[in-house]
């Protein structure tokens, strides 16, 4: 079975530009996550999707949004992007519907490594 | 505010143990996890205490005190390919899941 995907792997943006990434999670997971990890850091935690409803949210300002999709695949938007938006971009999937229940079970994919320039 | 501390480096030697603690601060906990991530990688899930006491899965196991907002990771009989970094994480009625900044784990031979 597929893990996890996301795409693209790398992505190069200029300050004030938008960006779009995706996720597709392990078949069966209805529930998807996306963190942020800057080199050197731990991932911080953005949002949380379950059957296309949003059930967690991180300290993450609105330029930051996110929708799933009926097939529970994701994407994770970020407007006006700022230098401080370069890091890694991470998603997990779970089968599990609580963010709580997320600390025992979700499955990272290989994430999309952001540069804004 | 919501925080997890861990050392941010560790050295150990092939085929010793070595533990790797964390102390958090979090409101409505719900338990400890700990992830590993090789560098260039994912995370991947190690293990999960929501009880006070030790959990053993192989060659890795790990503790929680709730009493002492403290818990650690233990990996035995250790291996070059053990190294990596090592994350706690929690989660947070305000920040949701948070993890901590990571522990980085060098084995020498």
């Amino acid at each position: 079975d597929a893990g996890v995907t996301q795409s693209p792997t790398h992505l190069i943006k200029t300050r004030g530009q938008h960006v779009t990434l995706r996720c597709s999670p392990i078949s069966g997971h209805k529930s998807v996550s996306w963190y942020q990890q800057v080199l050197g850091q731990g991932p911080q935690f953005i949002f949380q999707y379950y059957e296309k409803e949003e059930r967690g949210r991180g300290n993450f300002p609105d330029r930051f949004s996110a929708r799933q999709f009926p097939n529970y695949s994701s994407e994770l938007n970020v407007n006006a992007l700022l230098l401080g938006d370069s890091a890694l971009y991470l998603c997990a999937s779970s089968p599990h519907p609580d963010t709580g229940n997320l600390l025992y079970e979700q499955y990272f994919g290989p994430g999309t490594r952001l540069t804004v320039t | 505010g919501q925080s997890l501390e861990q050392p941010s480096e560790v050295t150990a030697v092939e085929g010793a143990i070595v533990q790797i603690n964390c102390t958090y601060q979090t409101s409505g906990f719900y338990g400890l996890s700990w992830y590993q991530q090789h560098d260039g990688g994912a995370p991947t899930f190690l293990s999960y205490n929501a009880l006070d006491g030790l959990e053993e899965t192989g060659r890795f196991s790990s503790f929680l005190s709730r009493s002492d907002s403290y818990g650690y990771l233990l990996l035995q009989e250790l291996q070059m390919k053990d190294s990596a970094s090592y994350f706690c994480a929690s989660y947070s009625s305000a920040s949701k899941i948070i993890f901590g900044s990571g522990t980085r784990l060098s084995i020498r031979p």
